[in-house]
Order: C-alpha cells, then structure tokens, then sequence
C-alpha cells in the first residue's frame, strides 16, 4: 500500500524557514520510475509545483521560488525533505507532497499526501 | 509559464446528468492533460492522465479528450460522490501548472 505522509511546523513567523518532511511507504525512493514533488496550494487558490525529485538524485525546482527552495531525500529513511526560506504570509497554504508513477512518462501524480497547513503570521 | 484556464469555474448539475468542464492552454501542451477529483479538506485524486487515459480504479463514466490547447472532462452520469472540485494539470513544459478548478456542486 502507496502512502505519503506530510509532517512539519503548523505556524511560522515571517522570515523563518519552513522546513517540511515527506514519509513515504510501500515504494522506495531508490526505485528508478518513481519521483517526489512538493505541491502547494493556498487557500480558495490553484495547486502550485514547487520541487521535484527523482531517484538519480536529479532536481528541479518552479523557477519563481527557485531561490528559496530546497529539496532532499534520504532513501535509508524513506524520506523527502523541502526545505523553503524567508517565509511570507503569502506562503500559507496546504503543502503536499505527491508521488511521480513514471518519470518517463511525465510529472504528474498518481499518491498523494494527506496535506500539511502550513500558516505564516506577520 | 503555461496558463491553464478551467470552464466554468462552477458547475451546477444534478445526479444522472452529463457534464462536460474544459481546460484550455495558453499554448500547445500536446496531450500532456491530467485530470484531478479533490474533495474539501483531501488531497487531489488522479483520474486521467495523457488527456484520456483513466487511471486505475476510476469509474468508466470518467472520460477525458482534446489535443493542443483544449481539453475536456467528461462524466457521462453524475453519482453523488462526483460533487467535488476537478483540476486540470499540464506537464508539457515545465514549469507544469494547474487550472485554478472548477467545483461541480449539487443543483
């Protein structure tokens, strides 16, 4: 059974860096057809591609927010890590993360995660 | 970036209805179109992808076509589990990029 699991801080202050954890089961992230991404989406807003991962250790990142995003992966531990600096509260929203089925056929996402609310004070 | 534009933003429909949303491209996305099914407070749910192709474990009254610029979401007899918000997601050029969803409540 495919599950994602979204973990991180509810409540950031402007600034702060947002540091969020993908948990993955039932695939491995060493596993060459498969890939993560983080995706948000702000309340009453679209959905928005933040980062991609791949099992090469391969990137990519929304070219808006290239500048603040991070993204890692630990395979040992199952693992996807988003790491977004200088928080706004423009930045609040629900983070998910999302599996890639086949890389080789495309990004888009077959599992999703529960979701994360992240919340931004001034 | 790819603008993807949903229509109608809101669809009101009864069960047994056909319904029919479109998303258009601001440019050829060839048929790189998945569809979406998110219901409040849950994540999005995968229904097609490559415009028609239905994903496993999703009802055959789901059905996807178009090519280019423009796209259709088809469900040929509403159940009440349908009512729901559906998105549109282009992956032809990155960076990939969603419709802003139409929500398909009860009349």
């Amino acid at each position: 059974q495919v599950t994602l699991k979204e973990s991180g801080p509810v409540l950031l202050k402007a600034t702060e860096t947002l540091t969020l954890t993908c948990t993955v089961s039932g695939f491995s992230l060493s596993n060459a057809r498969l890939g993560v991404s983080w995706i948000r989406q702000p309340p009453g807003k679209a959905l928005e591609c933040l980062a991609h991962i791949f099992s090469n250790d391969e990137k990519s990142y929304s070219p808006s927010l290239k500048n603040r995003l991070t993204i890692s992966k630990d395979t040992s531990k199952s693992q996807v890590v988003l790491t977004m600096t200088n928080m706004d509260p423009v930045d609040t929203a629900t983070y998910y993360c999302a599996r890639i089925p086949i890389p080789t056929a495309g990004t888009f996402f077959d599992y999703w995660g529960q979701g994360a609310l992240v919340t931004v004070s001034s | 970036d790819i603008q993807m534009t949903q229509s109608p933003s809101t669809l009101s429909a009864s069960v047994g209805d056909r319904v029919t949303i479109t998303c258009r491209a601001s440019q050829s996305i060839v048929s790189w179109l998945a569809w979406y099914q998110q219901k409040p407070g849950k994540a999005p749910k995968l229904l097609i992808y490559k415009t028609s192709n239905l994903e496993s474990g999703v009802p055959s009254r789901f059905s996807g076509s178009g090519s280019g610029t423009e796209f259709t979401l088809t469900i040929s007899s509403l159940r009440p589990d349908d009512f729901a918000t559906y998105h549109c997601q282009q992956y032809s050029t990155y960076p990939y990029t969603f419709g802003q969803g139409t929500k398909l409540e009860i009349k």
